[in-house]
């Protein structure tokens, strides 16, 4: 398998310009999760989708972040509009949910944004 | 709530060096532990778990045992390489939250020289 994919790996935009970060979780994993990571707060879990539903998105900053997951092999992370505190590396990662290693999340390579 | 405290980094050693980098957590309930490492410009990626006390997880020379009676969960590698230059993060998953939901510590760097 390919692991996670995620796209773009990098971004560069200019504030108040919408963002859409891409991921593909492996296959066969049920769930899905997406961190920022900043040297300032570290790695932070914004949301997790269970089988495509949504289960925790109290991490989620505000109401300019919103993610989906149309099917089980992809989900997007949007911001709208972009601001420059939200200059961050990405993460999307995922789970299986039957075997000893349910617990065991798989990052994908991440998504460096850099709002200007 | 449930938290994970690491130590401060970077952690500086020469090759070959003996390393240790703490890590103690407080949950309410029986979590189960892990370390995750990042290499510079990748993703994080397990490096081993303890699922209950006494446990020892172990991979590429590295160890860290789950010590419930001083809730910490300590990792060590008796030689390390330059290759091992990376940020560590400890974490645990909760029954009481998800075992899916991870908490991670704030990570520590460690650098090592040759």
């Amino acid at each position: 398998d390919a692991g996670v994919i995620q796209s773009p790996r990098h971004e560069v935009t200019e504030m108040g310009q919408e963002v859409t970060l891409r991921c593909k979780p492996i296959s066969g994993h049920d769930y899905l999760f997406w961190y920022r990571q900043t040297m300032m707060r570290g790695l932070e879990l914004l949301i997790y989708f269970n089988n495509n539903v949504p289960i925790d998105d109290s991490g989620m900053p505000e109401d300019r972040f919103s993610a989906k997951m149309p099917n089980a092999s992809f989900s997007t992370l949007k911001i709208q509009p972009s601001e420059p505190r939200d200059s961050a590396v990405y993460f999307c990662a995922s789970s299986p949910d039957s075997s000893q290693w349910k617990e065991t999340q798989y990052f994908g390579p991440g998504t460096r944004l850099l709002v200007l | 709530g449930n938290s994970v405290t690491q130590m401060e980094g970077p952690v500086t050693l020469s090759e070959e060096a003996f390393l240790t980098i703490n890590c103690t957590y407080t949950a309410t309930g029986y979590p189960s532990l892990f370390w995750y490492v990042q290499y510079p410009g990748e993703g994080l990626q397990l490096l081993l778990k303890a699922t209950k006390a006494d446990d020892k997880g172990s991979n590429k020379g590295f160890e860290a045992t789950y010590r419930k009676e001083t809730t910490s969960f300590h990792l060590e590698k008796g030689s390390v390489q330059v290759s091992d230059s990376a940020v560590y993060f400890c974490a645990l998953s909760d029954r009481n939250t998800g075992f899916q939901k991870l908490v991670f510590g704030t990570g520590t760097r460690l650098l090592v020289s040759p």
